[in-house]
């Protein structure tokens, strides 16, 4: 499967814990983004990576969240000090960059904050 | 603000017949749109997009319409097949300003009635 993954599915967490997510992208897409959706919304921007450069950031991802891609292949995001509000689906996308501007999404992380 | 809003939050049809989603979006910085299709506890699934120097874009049974000077765009299925049924969402992005990041509406629930 050459899709992008997704670790974990799923996540129950205790309001005040951090948890970590994972991305990995399509093979050769140089460029990965992360959004996040809540119920009867569409998916909001979050950040996005070309390489390994964090080239934009969205006014959501709040000081408590980070996001990283060491070498310009998987990526991991970063939940410190988890809030009710923070509970949402967690959705990973790549796309090339050859002037395509599709971008591939993965099954995403449902996280529960309780 | 919304700058891409979809303003039927549910279709439904029969199967066979043509199916006709709705988007507007407000930024005209936009020069890029696609269409992505979500079932429950998946991400988004690519189907189609256009660029804003084209009006139609086609993909076997389905057909994107781009209206500029309304800043509207739909999306044709023809014939609706059960299988369609999903929840279609909208996006917009600006590549033509190194700006990737897609924006989303809030989504259409289609259901393809047999």
């Amino acid at each position: 499967d050459t899709g992008v993954s997704q670790d974990p599915r799923h996540k129950i967490t205790k309001r005040g814990q951090n948890v970590t997510f994972r991305c990995d992208p399509i093979s050769e897409h140089n460029r990965l983004y992360w959004y996040r959706q809540t119920l009867g919304q569409g998916p909001e921007f979050l950040t996005y990576f070309q390489n390994e450069a964090q080239l934009e950031k969205s006014r959501l991802l709040s000081d408590r969240f980070s996001a990283e891609r060491p070498k310009g292949s998987f990526s991991t995001l970063e939940i410190q000090r988890t809030e009710q509000g923070d509970s949402a689906m967690y959705l990973c996308a790549s796309s090339s960059g050859t002037g395509l501007y599709e971008q591939y999404f993965g099954p995403g992380t449902r996280l529960t904050v309780t | 603000d919304q700058q891409v809003k979809q303003n039927s939050p549910s279709l439904s049809v029969q199967e066979g017949r043509i199916s006709i989603l709705n988007c507007d979006y407000t930024n005209s910085m936009f020069d890029y749109f696609l269409w992505y299709k979500k079932y429950p506890a998946e991400g988004p699934t690519f189907l189609i997009s256009i660029s804003s120097i084209k009006d139609k874009n086609e993909d076997g049974r389905f057909t994107v319409f781009l209206n500029k000077s309304a800043k509207h765009l739909s999306l044709h299925i023809v014939p609706s097949q059960p299988g369609d049924s999903a929840v279609y969402f909208c996006a917009a992005s600006h590549p033509g300003g190194s700006n990737y990041k897609l924006t989303f509406g809030k989504g259409t629930l289609l259901t393809v009635n047999p």
